[in-house]
């Protein structure tokens, strides 16, 4: 069964600087990925979509990589703004043209001024 | 502009009493998911639908009932025999470009 880890649970840092978050995955048979972010008490918003042919995304201050051999990907956001607190979630789909996902719990950001 | 849109945001619920969340779509999307969400505990499906008029038994099930009969619209029936109803319920929908979610249901059993 699929398992999808993200580290660190939690993550702080001064607006301004770069980071970047992790998302693992146990079985490396998968289709495409997805990137969220969940503000609180709402929806989850798609960041990024990174289909199976693909190896990133970017948008904006956002690039996803996708590595499906180590079973990893990686958020990479720059120049952090306040309004990038949120908890980041990513999704791995199994199987091709399979819409399941598993999700990760997350990594909750905070942005400070 | 195309979407999700989930109703009521907040539901309160009495012991022993059925509720249903609206969840209706403008995406043409074939593929409907129901979510539910606790803290700590992530994101777990509750049904799915591929298709009109067919769904699926997600990882937790029992005590929800859904149906399917138009593509727009999947709701979701919390009954009785869900025995711990609170929580953050999402529905979602997916095509080729990849899933959209719905602002959210809040559930609490009063």
């Amino acid at each position: 069964k699929q398992e999808v880890t993200q580290i660190p649970a939690a993550l702080s840092v001064p607006e301004g600087e770069n980071l970047v978050l992790n998302c693992s995955f146990t079985d490396s048979a998968i289709y495409n990925l997805q990137w969220f972010r969940q503000d609180p008490g709402k929806g989850l918003t798609s960041l990024l979509l990174i289909q199976s042919s693909q190896r990133e995304q970017t948008s904006g201050r956002l690039n996803a990589s996708l590595d499906k051999s180590s079973g990893r990907s990686t958020l990479y956001i720059a120049a952090s703004q306040p309004g990038d607190s949120a908890t980041y979630l990513c999704a791995v789909y199994s199987g091709a043209g399979s819409y399941q996902l598993t999700f990760g719990k997350g990594t909750k950001l905070s942005v400070i001024p | 502009d195309g979407g999700i849109t989930q109703s009521p945001k907040y539901l309160f619920r009495k012991e022993g009493q059925n509720v249903t969340l609206s969840c209706e779509q403008n995406l043409n999307h074939d593929a409907m998911y129901w979510y539910r969400q606790d803290p700590g505990q992530g994101l777990r499906l509750i049904y799915y639908s591929q298709i009109v008029n067919d769904f699926q038994k997600g990882d937790i099930a029992e005590g929800y009932s859904v149906s399917r009969e138009k593509k727009e619209s999947f709701p979701l029936t919390v009954t009785s025999a869900q025995k711990n109803p609170t929580a953050f319920y999402l529905c979602a929908s997916a095509g080729w470009e990849g899933y959209t979610f719905g602002s959210g249901t809040r559930l609490t059993v009063v």
